[in-house]
């Protein structure tokens, strides 16, 4: 069974600050891994979606890897900004085909201008 | 703009009394699924559709309905909502499931409570 984990729960940096947000997963069969940012009280943004076959995404001021061979993922943010304040979800869509995707609990970012 | 739409944002409800939460999305994508997300469980797959009349449990589905009569409409319904369905409820859509697999894309939303 695919389990997905996120460490550290929260983060908290400076403005300016590069940093690295970690997700890891069990199974090395996945389809894929998403990323996502969730505002308080609001929906779910997609940031980055990786394919099983590819290494990393990347969008703006965002990086993604993919390392399924280790069961890992990472989120990194260059040059963090006060707005970049969130929780950022990662999900593995799970080979099941249900279309399900498998969170991990989530890490809670603070950037303090 | 290309979006998934949920309605109502929030409601406050009596145990027992049903309801509908609606679903709706514009890309005509053929894959749309529901969550919900709790504190300390995360987010968990209630029910997924993989194309019009085609639907599917997902990993809690006890006390929800859903049905997909049309592609871009996939209503949440509760016939006799408990307490224990207080939750935050997300919908969600993606082109297909089938690899290469597609982006999912989320509502905003709907915080629902149950008294």
């Amino acid at each position: 069974k695919q389990e997905v984990t996120q460490i550290p729960a929260a983060l908290s940096v400076p403005e300016g600050e590069n940093l690295v947000l970690n997700c890891s997963f069990t199974d090395s069969a996945i389809y894929n891994l998403q990323w996502f940012r969730q505002d308080p009280g609001k929906g779910l943004t997609s940031l980055l979606l990786i394919q099983s076959s590819q290494r990393e995404q990347t969008s703006g001021r965002l990086n993604a890897s993919l390392d399924k061979s280790s069961g890992r993922s990472t989120l990194y943010i260059a040059a963090s900004q006060p707005g970049d304040s969130a929780t950022y979800l990662c999900a593995a869509l799970d080979p099941s085909n249900t279309g399900k995707l498998i969170f991990g609990q989530g890490t809670t970012l603070q950037v303090k201008p | 703009e290309a979006q998934v739409t949920q309605n109502p944002r929030y409601l406050i409800t009596v145990t027992g009394k049903k309801l509908t939460v609606t679903c709706s999305q514009n890309m005509n994508h053929e894959y749309m699924s529901w969550y919900r997300q709790d504190p300390g469980l995360g987010l968990r797959q209630i029910y997924y559709s993989m194309n019009v009349e085609v639907t599917d449990k997902g990993d809690v589905p006890e006390g929800y309905k859903v049905s997909r009569k049309e592609k871009r409409n996939f209503p949440l319904i509760l016939e006799s909502p408990s307490p224990n369905q207080t939750s935050l409820y997300f919908c969600a859509s993606s082109r297909t499931t089938s690899p290469p697999s597609y982006e999912q894309y989320f509502g905003p939303g709907t915080r629902l409570t149950v008294t």
